[in-house]
């Protein structure tokens, strides 16, 4: 069974980065079909897609935080990280990490998510 | 703002049916087939309940169904239980640059 797991520093201090990683079980991050991907939720609002990685190293980010972003990939410990700079309390957020099916590499759905993290910025 | 636009909350009383509708536009919901669904219950990781529009994975009850009309889709709850209380988000792919578009939630409460 699949299973994702966030972890990083919760509390981070204005103008630094947020660094988080997304240890993954049950499955390689190397399958094809799915795109690994950060998600995130300001308390008490919606959700936020921030971007994704395949496989292959490729990456797509949100256009609102493509400045800022940046994920990456881990082969040899299955899993993909996060980092954000530049942070703000805006930044402030439950982050999610989380797998998405794809067809013809396009986005269906997140099939699989992370239990989240809540990340702090003050 | 969010891109897809969902009613901020619905209710019922147990046993009832509902249906909560997520609107988009002719670049998204209306163009695609990658509409998802998901449940959020308090403090909890959101749960995939439908998926390709109308596709329930394996082990989300039958109560749950997805339709699409337009650039609008919905998710129906049908014999609403009181475990069925929480908060619900649309998704879908987007031939926009953002790719991936949330609804802003709705909040389904069982009276």
């Amino acid at each position: 069974q699949l299973q994702l797991q966030e972890s990083g520093s919760g509390l981070v201090k204005p103008s630094q980065t947020l660094s988080l990683t997304c240890a993954v079980s049950g499955d390689s991050i190397s399958s094809g079909s799915y795109s690994w991907n950060w998600i995130r939720q300001p308390p008490g609002m919606g959700l936020e897609w921030i971007g994704y990685i395949f496989p292959s190293g490729s990456t797509y980010y949100n256009p609102s935080l493509t400045s800022r972003v940046a994920i990456s990939l881990d082969r040899s410990k299955n899993q993909f990280s996060l980092k954000l700079n530049s942070v703000t309390a805006a930044d402030t957020a439950v982050y999610y990490c989380a797998r998405a099916r794809v067809k013809y590499g396009d986005y269906v759905a997140f099939d699989s998510w992370g239990q989240g993290t809540l990340v702090t910025v003050s | 703002q969010s891109a897809l636009t969902q009613p901020a909350s619905v209710s019922g009383s147990p046993g009832q049916s509902i249906t909560i509708s997520c609107t988009g536009t002719s670049s998204d919901i209306g163009d695609y087939n990658y509409v998802s669904w998901y449940q959020q219950h308090p403090g909890k990781a959101p749960r995939l309940m439908i998926d390709d529009v109308t596709n329930r994975p394996s082990g989300v009850s039958n109560r749950f169904s997805g339709s699409k009309s337009g650039n609008t889709a919905s998710l129906t709850i049908s014999g609403l239980q009181a475990e069925d209380e929480a908060a619900y988000y649309c998704s879908s792919y987007s031939s926009s640059s953002t790719l991936i578009l949330f609804g802003g939630g709705t909040k389904v409460t069982v009276l």
